[in-house]
């Protein structure tokens, strides 16, 4: 059901830099519509990492970063550490569907 | 500090209706702009956005369980209650409700309740 598509797994050695993809189409991420992710640590509520593309809240440390080019988003994450291992979501708005979308969303693991 | 909390029943059985109560605190329903919004995650499964409403009392619903639900506020009680019909076992995941601050946020949720997992089985 979810017309935004992450990759189901993403894995790194701690310190390294992980990126995950979020693709979307015209009609959402390709109209222009922002793209805005979510941590969710086992067992726990989501968290807004990302907003409006690139914005991190306040109090989300700089490791996280997040990028949107064409029909895609990508969040990356650079110097992994352990408490990064969660399930991380892309968000964003569908025109054809006039509602908002979430991706299948990501399973990270530190090695 | 934002908060927000939900309550429901935790079973239910198919062809119920499901109420679903998010009451906040930190912010104000009535501030233009603001949203209340309703996600929901089966087990195992990506998150789905249900529906929304705002401090205007513009209402939006996913078009795929638009007939089914209903989402009204009452800003005096700061409650957001949502109502899902004739519900199905394949309804059985954890409710949330979200703050949506608009402004500079757009459209992202900042704020999240803890959630309320709601089974539907006979």
């Amino acid at each position: 059901q979810s017309v935004l598509t992450q990759p189901p797994s993403v894995s790194g050695a701690p310190g390294q830099r992980v990126t995950i993809s979020c693709t979307g189409s015209s009609s959402n991420i390709g109209a222009g519509y922002d793209v805005h992710w979510y941590q969710q640590l086992p067992g726990t509520a989501p968290k807004l990492l990302i907003y409006g593309n690139a914005n991190r809240p306040s109090g989300v440390p700089d490791r996280f970063s997040g990028s949107q080019s064409g029909t895609s988003a990508s969040l990356a994450i650079t110097g992994l550490q352990a408490e990064d291992e969660a399930d991380y979501s892309c968000q964003s708005y569908d025109s054809s569907l006039r509602g908002y979308v979430f991706g299948t969303g990501t399973r990270v693991t530190v090695l | 500090q934002i908060t927000l909390k939900e309550s429901s029943p935790t079973l239910v059985k198919p062809t119920q209706t499901l109420t679903l109560t998010c009451t906040f605190s930190g912010f104000s329903l009535s501030t233009s702009g603001v949203g209340v919004g309703w996600i929901r995650q089966p087990p195992g499964k990506a998150l789905e956005w249900l529906a929304l409403i705002y401090w205007d009392d513009d209402k939006r619903y996913s078009p795929s369980l638009k007939s089914r639900l209903t989402i009204t506020k009452d800003t005096s009680k700061n409650q957001v209650v949502l109502t899902m019909t004739n519900m199905d076992p394949a309804d059985t995941a954890t409710y949330h409700c979200a703050y949506r601050p608009g402004s500079n946020y757009g459209a992202a949720f900042l704020g999240w309740g803890q959630g309320t997992l709601v089974t539907v089985s006979s």
